[in-house]
C-alpha cells in the first residue's frame, strides 16, 4: 500500500480555516486520496475523497496538487467538534481495506 | 442516518475464553469489514467480507478469529481463545460496493483481556 506522509500534529483557533497536509510522493495512477477522521473514543468517520480534481462537501474541501504528490485537507471553519485525529490514506482502485497511517492530531483553541 | 450498530460497547473477559462481538452493518451494504485498534495505536484492519466469504484478511486474523453474517443483518466476529494482547477496541465498518466508496464505521466494542 502507498505510504502517506503527515504532522503528528497541529493546532488551530476555533472559526479560522485549517490546512490539513499530506505528502504521498509514491502515489500511482488508480490510487485515490481518502481522508477518515476520528474524533474522541469514536470510530473513524469518512470526510471526503478524490482523484485528480479537487472536491468539496459539506464537512470539508480536498485540494490535490497537479502531480497529485501532495493534497491538503481545507477545513473551512474550524469548530472545537473539528478536534479529532485526521487520517490520509490512499485506496487503491477496486481496493476494500483502509490502511491507516498515524494521522494529523488536530487541536481547536476556543 | 444510516449507521453501523455494535454491540456490547464494553467486554470484559478472561484470559482463554471465547467472545463474539457483534455489528449490525448498514442494511443495503454489501462489503463488511472488521478493524481493531490497540490503545494509543493505529487503527488495523483484521478482514473484509463479501457474497458469504472473507475476501481479504492481514496477519492478525489468525485461526483465533473467525466472522460470520448468520442471519443477513448481524456480522459478528468471534476470538476463539483470547489472549492478554488481544485487549483492544474493534470497529465494525459496511460499504455499499467496493472501491472508493465511504466506509460507514461503528462505534466499536472496547475488549479488555484479564
Amino acid at each position: 500500500d502507498a505510504k502517506t506522509t503527515q504532522p503528528n500534529s497541529m493546532e488551530s483557533n476555533e472559526e479560522e480555516p485549517v490546512h490539513l497536509p499530506c505528502n504521498h510522493s509514491t502515489i500511482s495512477g488508480t490510487d485515490y486520496i481518502h481522508w477518515y477522521r476520528q474524533l474522541p473514543s469514536q470510530g473513524p468517520e469518512y470526510v471526503i475523497h478524490g482523484l485528480t480534481s479537487n472536491v468539496n462537501n459539506r464537512m470539508a474541501s480536498l485540494a490535490i496538487a497537479e502531480d497529485r504528490k501532495s493534497s491538503t485537507l481545507i477545513l473551512h471553519r474550524a469548530t472545537l467538534r473539528d478536534a479529532a485525529v485526521y487520517y490520509c490514506i490512499l485506496r487503491a482502485q477496486g481496493a476494500q481495506k483502509l490502511v491507516f497511517g498515524q494521522g494529523t492530531r488536530l487541536t481547536i483553541n476556543p | 442516518e444510516p449507521e453501523v450498530t455494535q454491540t456490547p460497547s464494553h467486554q470484559v473477559t478472561q484470559m482463554g475464553q471465547e467472545v463474539i462481538l457483534r455489528c449490525v452493518p448498514i442494511s443495503n451494504h454489501l462489503y463488511f469489514y472488521w478493524y481493531r485498534q490497540i490503545l494509543g495505536q493505529k487503527v488495523e484492519f483484521l478482514v473484509s467480507f463479501y457474497n458469504n466469504e472473507i475476501s481479504e484478511k492481514s496477519e492478525i486474523f489468525d485461526d483465533q478469529f473467525s466472522v460470520e453474517r448468520p442471519d443477513g443483518s448481524n456480522f459478528t466476529l468471534k476470538i476463539r481463545s483470547t489472549k492478554l494482547e488481544d485487549s483492544a477496541m474493534y470497529f465494525c465498518a459496511s460499504n455499499l460496493r467496493q472501491g472508493n466508496t465511504e466506509a460507514f464505521f461503528g462505534q466499536g466494542t472496547r475488549l479488555t483481556v484479564v
